[in-house]
């Protein structure tokens, strides 16, 4: 079974609107840790946001929010307020306990409309 | 701050040939995870070196090896190239021997390998 599973190809969204890109995530390790990256075409993987298993708050990190539903195992990224600029690829990947390898969706594509 | 760096960042090889990409991590960062990405899809994790070992390795052959030297810079080593080599190698970088429970990695630039 995919560790990752990113349902959503591509995505539109009008800029200055909100936008949710869908994670979902397959574990049986209690302790885990959920990322977000941003991939412009330059190839560099930015991070964006963090949730931990345990973590009792959605992450926050200025316009981007974790949307963190454990029972589901999901964990969507809401971009508020899309710029330009945020027009890239959208990854999220997850780490079991303290292991070394983090796992990726096949990612989704941004396009912020003007 | 000088964050991950890689070399080079393209690079055009022939079929057989053997390659050798190089990364060196963010200061203060000593673990160095390497990745492959295709076109089109997420990256996947190839090993990860710490203390100049490779401590975890993906499911990729033998072919892709790699060593860490002193300095926490590293490289990825890979022989008799075939075409499904060609991609996008991503080489990140973690503090503390990666034992941060949030941890995020750093990525660098990438190397565009092409095999024809």
């Amino acid at each position: 079974a995919q560790k990752i599973t990113q349902t959503q190809p591509g995505m539109f969204v009008q800029e200055k609107e909100a936008v949710t890109l869908d994670c979902t995530y397959d574990t049986s390790d209690p302790s885990y840790g959920l990322f977000w990256y941003k991939q412009p075409s330059s190839g560099e993987m930015i991070f964006l946001i963090y949730q931990g298993s345990y973590d009792q708050q959605n992450a926050t990190e200025g316009r981007y929010s974790l949307n963190f539903q454990k029972a589901r195992k999901s964990a969507n990224l809401v971009i508020s307020a899309s710029q330009l600029g945020d027009s890239a690829m959208y990854f999220c990947a997850m780490r079991e306990g303290l292991g070394n390898q983090f796992y990726f969706g096949t990612g989704t594509s941004l396009t912020v409309i003007p | 701050d000088a964050g991950v760096t890689q070399s080079p960042t393209h690079l055009i090889k022939t079929r057989g040939q053997q390659v050798t990409l190089r990364c060196s991590p963010k200061s203060g960062h000593d673990t160095v995870s390497w990745y492959q990405q295709a076109l089109g899809q997420g990256p996947q994790f190839i090993f990860q070196y710490y203390e100049e070992e490779e401590r975890q390795r993906g499911n990729f052959p033998d072919r892709f090896s790699g060593h860490q030297f002193p300095n926490y810079s590293s490289e990825l080593n890979v022989n008799a190239l075939w075409l499904g080599d060609s991609a996008l190698y991503l080489c990140a970088s973690t503090p503390g021997g990666g034992s941060v429970r949030r941890n995020e990695q750093f990525f660098g630039p990438g190397t565009r390998l092409t095999v024809l």
